[in-house]
C-alpha cells in the first residue's frame, strides 16, 4: 500500500541551525501539507501546497519557514533560523482525497 | 477564526462499551470534517465526511455530520483495548485548491480490560 514517507524520523539541532525536513507523498497525489504537534498539544495546520505553490498558509508559518518541491517527489519544508520553540513533531501529509500523514519528523532545537 | 471542540477531552471505558465522541465545529468555507486515529504517532484516516445525515460506517466505528447544527459524532461499539488512542476530528476550509484544517484538541479514549 502506498504511504507517505519522511525523513528523517528525529532531527536534533542547535538554536539558530536551518533545518531541512523531507517528505515524499504519494506519488499520484496532488495536494501536500505540512503540520506540527508539540508534545502534548494539538495538531496545528502550517501549510497547504498545490500546483508547485502555496494555497494557505497559517500564522505560525512566517518567515523563518519556506515549502519547496524541488523535483518531481520530494517535498521539503525548510526552518532558517531554528528556535527552541520550534520543537515539535512535523508531519507531512498528501491527498487526493482524503489525507494520509507520514510517519512524522521529531525536531529538537537546543 | 475557524474552531473545532471536541468533547470530552478524555473518556476511560471497559472493553464491550459504546462510546460516542462530539466534535464541534465554527469554520468559513466549509468543505469537510474529518476523523483521526492517533497512537503515539501520526493520525490515521478514519472518515471523511462532507454532507449532513449520511452515515458513514467501517466496522465498529460510525460517523456522521450535522452541517446545520455544526457538529460530528464518532460512535465506537463494543470497544476493545486497541481502540484506546487520541481521536482527532479536523474541519478542511475550502479557501483555495488544496484547503486548510483546523484540528480539535482530541479526546483520549482508554479501554480498560
Amino acid at each position: 500500500e502506498p504511504e507517505v514517507t519522511q525523513t528523517p524520523s528525529h532531527q536534533v539541532t542547535q538554536m539558530g541551525q536551518e533545518v531541512i525536513l523531507r517528505c515524499v507523498p504519494i506519488s499520484n497525489h496532488l495536494y501536500f501539507y505540512w503540520y506540527r504537534q508539540i508534545l502534548g498539544q494539538k495538531v496545528e495546520f502550517l501549510v497547504s501546497f498545490y500546483n508547485n505553490e502555496i494555497s494557505e498558509k497559517s500564522e505560525i508559518f512566517d518567515d523563518q519557514f519556506s515549502v519547496e518541491r524541488p523535483d518531481g517527489s520530494n517535498f521539503t519544508l525548510k526552518i532558517r533560523s531554528t528556535k527552541l520553540e520550534d520543537s515539535a513533531m512535523y508531519f507531512c501529509a498528501s491527498r487526493v482525497y482524503e489525507q494520509f500523514f507520514g510517519p512524522g519528523t521529531r525536531l529538537t532545537v537546543l | 477564526e475557524d474552531k473545532v471542540v471536541q468533547s470530552p477531552l478524555s473518556l476511560v471505558v471497559h472493553e464491550g462499551d459504546t462510546v460516542t465522541l462530539n466534535c464541534s465545529y465554527e469554520v468559513t468555507n466549509f468543505r469537510s470534517l474529518l476523523w483521526y486515529k492517533q497512537e503515539k504517532k501520526a493520525p490515521t484516516f478514519l472518515f471523511m465526511l462532507t454532507s449532513s445525515g449520511i452515515e458513514k460506517k467501517s466496522g465498529r466505528l460510525s460517523s456522521i455530520l450535522d452541517k446545520k447544527e455544526l457538529f460530528s459524532i464518532l460512535n465506537i461499539t463494543a470497544t476493545q483495548t486497541g481502540d484506546s488512542a487520541v481521536y482527532l476530528c479536523a474541519v478542511e476550509a475550502d479557501n483555495t485548491n488544496a484547503g486548510k484544517s483546523t484540528f480539535g484538541d482530541g479526546t483520549t479514549l482508554t479501554v480498560k480490560p
